[in-house]
């Protein structure tokens, strides 16, 4: 057990539902972030909050919407996803300074049809 | 991008000493480096991690040379439970702040 729990684990979704993936974290840590990892792929960053605040990332398509309601939750909102969106989805968390460690949550593996 | 490259695959036998190596020559002063596992489809597993001395802990030791342009993770001791992609990582400025980006690691088999 890393201290961040990822909720579900599985999910499977038509194209037009609308889904919510969460993590919670136990470690007291105030940065929280959002990484997908496709098939065969490196790590991709979508999402940072610090202390609560999303650092601006353009480059996520908006049907993806994150939600950080404190420095212990984070949502990451689905909605009219593509088939290419299925992925491994993987939340962190870590004291956002220098020389601390990133934990990762088991991740949920999302498969679009 | 990544700020570090590393091997695409290594084999090592089980038993042996694994000895990853990762080029990391824009490093700045005051950045770490990092190193993380992944096995399939699980979330990434810290492993070590520093700035400017050789570290050891229970899962590896992390050698940085001098000039800490490069850095190479040990485990001593290889089983076939670390067979897994190693990411070698030093924490990039970018839109987000400072922050770690992954690059594709090095894919370690570990052969009975």
């Amino acid at each position: 057990e890393t201290g961040v729990t990822q909720t579900p684990r599985h999910l499977v979704m038509g194209m037009t539902n609308k889904k919510s993936l969460k993590c919670e974290q136990h470690l007291g840590h105030n940065a929280m972030y959002w990484y997908k990892q496709s098939a065969k792929k490196p790590l991709e960053l979508m999402f940072v909050y610090n202390f609560k605040e999303q650092t601006e990332n353009n480059s996520v398509p908006s049907r993806f919407s994150p939600e950080c309601p404190n420095s212990s939750h984070l949502f990451l909102h689905l909605h009219t996803l593509q088939p290419e969106d299925s992925a491994l989805y993987l939340c962190a968390s870590s004291q956002a300074t220098e020389g601390e460690k990133l934990f990762f949550g088991s991740g949920t593996q999302l498969s679009v049809l | 991008d990544a700020k570090t490259t590393q091997p695409t695959s290594m084999d090592c036998a089980e038993g042996r000493a694994a000895n990853l190596p990762c080029n990391h020559s824009t490093i700045s002063g005051n950045e770490y480096v990092y190193w993380y596992r992944q096995i399939h489809s699980q979330g990434p597993q810290y492993i070590i991690h520093g700035l400017k001395n050789n570290e050891t802990n229970e899962m590896a030791s992390l050698i940085i040379t001098e000039d800490r342009k490069s850095s190479t993770l040990i485990l001593p001791h290889a089983t076939l439970r670390d067979t897994a992609v190693y990411y070698c990582i030093v924490r990039v400025a970018d839109n987000y702040g400072q922050n770690f980006v992954f690059g594709p690691g090095t894919r370690l088999s570990v052969l009975p």
